[in-house]
């Protein structure tokens, strides 16, 4: 079946250590979303890839970059983790317009010792 | 400014019971309305969409939601309850980019 898969589910990581998550799709689509999602709250967008076209909102930390070396996989790299970086880290994809609902990945949660 | 309101922040209804959550978004354009479920430690599995056309959308597991664009709303209905539907609703907004804005979500709680 087309999906996204994200890989490990469970990453734990120390302090200060650079970390990459990675997501990859089968969908084919367009574009690659990295939400961040921390305890009780709603996902929070933050970046995506319109193909190769990097996209970063205003409020991402510069700690928090992304590579997208072709169309099936994306990775989050964070270069120092603090302990307000643990949270479930989502990766999703969709193609533009009326016909693009996202479709999200499994997760992956991140715990920063 | 785009946003998403969904005032509930915990729901319980009985198996069984009929279920309406709500969501009232901002959005400068006309709008493409999602509805995600999150069940613990997952990703998010899209329940329904609207993106034009018939205000009344059916979804999977039983979901329908309801576009009212004079009162801002897209309100996610099911008749009848399963234990399974136990899980966190999201309600969703997006224009052409489809970069999704949440709401904070609402927590349901089944009770047998």
């Amino acid at each position: 079946d087309a999906m996204v898969i994200q890989n490990p589910r469970y990453q734990v990581t120390q302090f200060g250590k650079p970390v990459t998550l990675s997501c990859s799709q089968t969908l084919n689509h367009n574009v690659m979303y990295w939400y961040q999602q921390k305890s009780s709250q709603a996902p929070k967008l933050l970046f995506h890839y319109y193909d190769k076209d990097f996209n970063n909102e205003a409020d991402t930390p510069d700690n928090f970059q992304s590579r997208r070396p072709n169309t099936s996989f994306c990775f989050l790299d964070i270069r120092s983790p603090g302990l307000g970086d643990a949270a479930m880290y989502l990766c999703a994809t969709s193609n533009p317009g009326r016909t693009g609902s996202a479709f999200f990945g499994q997760g992956t949660r991140l715990t920063v010792v | 400014a785009q946003s998403v309101t969904q005032p509930d922040i915990h729901i319980t209804v009985s198996e069984g019971a009929s279920l309406e959550l709500r969501c009232n978004y901002s959005y400068g354009a006309t709008p493409y309305l999602f509805w995600y479920v999150q069940s613990p430690g997952q990703g998010l599995q899209l329940l329904l969409k609207y993106f034009s056309g018939d205000t009344l959308v059916q979804g999977i597991k039983g979901f329908e939601a309801e576009f009212k664009r004079s009162q801002s709303s897209f309100n996610l209905r099911k008749p009848s309850v399963h234990w399974s539907d136990a899980a966190e609703y999201f309600c969703a907004v997006s224009g052409a980019t489809n970069k999704l804005i949440f709401g904070t979500g609402t927590l349901l709680a089944v009770q047998p």
